[in-house]
């Protein structure tokens, strides 16, 4: 069936703009977690949504950063006045535990690079 | 919040060598430890996962070994092949979110 699939594969924007990342995540997992990676470094937590309500946010590095999901399924990941320390690639995991943790598969992610 | 180191962060081996990756945890509630290889430019990718009721796991080349009283966990990889040389995180997880290590880049060498 088909994996996880995240639009665009590269953007390229401005600082100062907005972006929005759109994550699909495999049909039926309840579970979809939003992560970010720079170079060289690990897999950096942002947000996790279990349906449609997200209990934790934690990881989001300023309120410029804000995820939604809608219908239990695609989730959005929006950027505000990007600054050029959010260049990285955001990489969206779904997973089908409902609570608790299971495998969890990634998508393709996002290149975004702010000039 | 929980915090994981991942030792090395390179790691360079000949064809056929062991491979051992270290992690450590710190919160002692951590109850799954999953593994995920990523090759230059792929997606991360599940290879092999432990819980915390059992001490080690084998899928082939493949172990993981947890020491729960220490907080670490090792992955175990015998018969290197050119194949394995990829980035490998480690992770531990408390209820539903996952912390991951810093990687280790993995060379193999034929």
């Amino acid at each position: 069936g088909a994996g996880v699939s995240q639009s665009p594969s590269n953007k390229v924007t401005e600082k100062g703009k907005d972006v929005e990342l759109r994550c699909d995540p495999i049909s039926g997992h309840t579970a979809l977690y939003w992560y970010r990676q720079s170079l060289g470094q690990g897999l950096e937590f942002l947000i996790y949504f279990q349906g449609n309500s997200a209990p934790d946010k934690s990881g989001l590095p300023s309120d410029r950063f804000s995820a939604e999901r809608t219908g239990g399924s695609v989730s959005t990941l929006t950027i505000q006045r990007t600054q050029q320390e959010d260049s990285a690639v955001y990489l969206c995991a779904s997973s089908p535990l409902a609570g608790g943790v299971d495998e969890q598969y990634f998508g393709p992610g996002t290149r975004l690079t702010v000039t | 919040g929980e915090n994981v180191e991942q030792h090395p962060s390179t790691l360079s081996v000949q064809e056929g060598d062991s491979a051992v990756i270290k992690c450590t945890y710190s919160d002692s509630a951590s109850n799954y430890f999953p593994w995920y290889k990523q090759e230059l430019g792929k997606r991360p990718q599940l290879i092999i996962d432990i819980r915390s009721n059992v001490g080690e796991k084998k899928d082939q080349r493949i172990a993981v070994t947890l020491n729960k009283t220490a907080k670490h966990f090792s992955l175990h990889i015998t018969e290197t092949q050119p194949e394995d040389s990829a980035v490998y995180f480690c992770a531990a997880s408390i209820a539903s979110t996952l912390t991951f290590g810093k990687g280790t880049m993995l060379l193999v060498s034929p």
